[in-house]
């Protein structure tokens, strides 16, 4: 299961980070992906981070403003967006993948809309 | 970067109905790394099969996903009223990984 956080609003130019609670299998054994999903759009993949490595691969389109860090610790990952504008408002998903670099993704957190407005 | 062009945007169907979805890509996708999700309004993407052909767990077999190299089918045989919903394909094959566009299939 993951468990993402709640909803949140920024202002442009801001920063947001969203959390992801792993639970009932290995947390170290498989990656984490963010994916997004604007309004009424299709989905959006943003990047990955291999939980066992700490190695990170991110979308030629945020790369520079995103990065992903997980804490094996407490099973959780974790995404944070820098320089926000409305282009960021989404829904935000993390999900689970096995194979690296590119895989399928079997289990997905409930989604963290975040807001962007002024 | 593979491109995605699933077709078509919108299926209109009764339950019942077979449905087929289709997806093709710019590029050949290797090794058949294809995969397609289900979502309906207000939930996370579902994953629905894996590796062009394989169900993910507790899908059931009305549902069927074809296809190699740059055209991909998902079939499903008798539309449940749970199935009316968004698919996405996704590929995942060595030059990287894109989503298409999505199908929504609605009554």
């Amino acid at each position: 299961q993951l468990v993402q956080s709640g909803a949140e609003v920024r202002k442009p130019g801001a920063s947001v980070k969203v959390s992801c609670k792993a639970s009932g299998y290995s947390f170290i054994s498989y990656g984490i992906t963010w994916v997004r999903q604007a309004p009424g759009q299709g989905l959006e993949w943003l990047g990955w981070i291999s939980v066992n490595s700490g190695n990170t691969k991110y979308a030629q389109k945020v790369q520079g403003r995103v990065s992903m860090t997980t804490d094996t610790s407490t099973s959780m990952a974790y995404m944070e967006l820098r320089s926000l504008s409305s282009d960021d408002t989404a829904v935000y998903y993390c999900a689970r993948f096995y194979d690296y670099p590119w895989d399928y993704f079997d289990y997905w957190g409930q989604g963290t809309l975040v807001t962007v407005s002024s | 970067e593979i491109v995605l062009t699933q077709s078509p945007g919108t299926l209109s169907l009764s339950p019942g109905e077979r449905a087929t979805l289709s997806c093709r890509a710019s590029q050949g996708v290797g090794s058949s790394s294809f995969a397609w999700y289900q979502q309906k309004p207000g939930q996370a993407p579902r994953l629905l099969m894996y590796d062009a052909s394989s169900r993910a767990t507790g899908i059931p077999d009305r549902f069927t996903g074809r296809g190699s190299g740059t055209d991909f089918t998902l079939t499903i045989s008798r539309l449940e009223p749970e199935d009316f919903a968004v698919y996405y394909c996704q590929q995942y094959g060595s030059s990287g990984l894109t989503f298409g566009g999505g199908t929504k299939v609605e009554f």
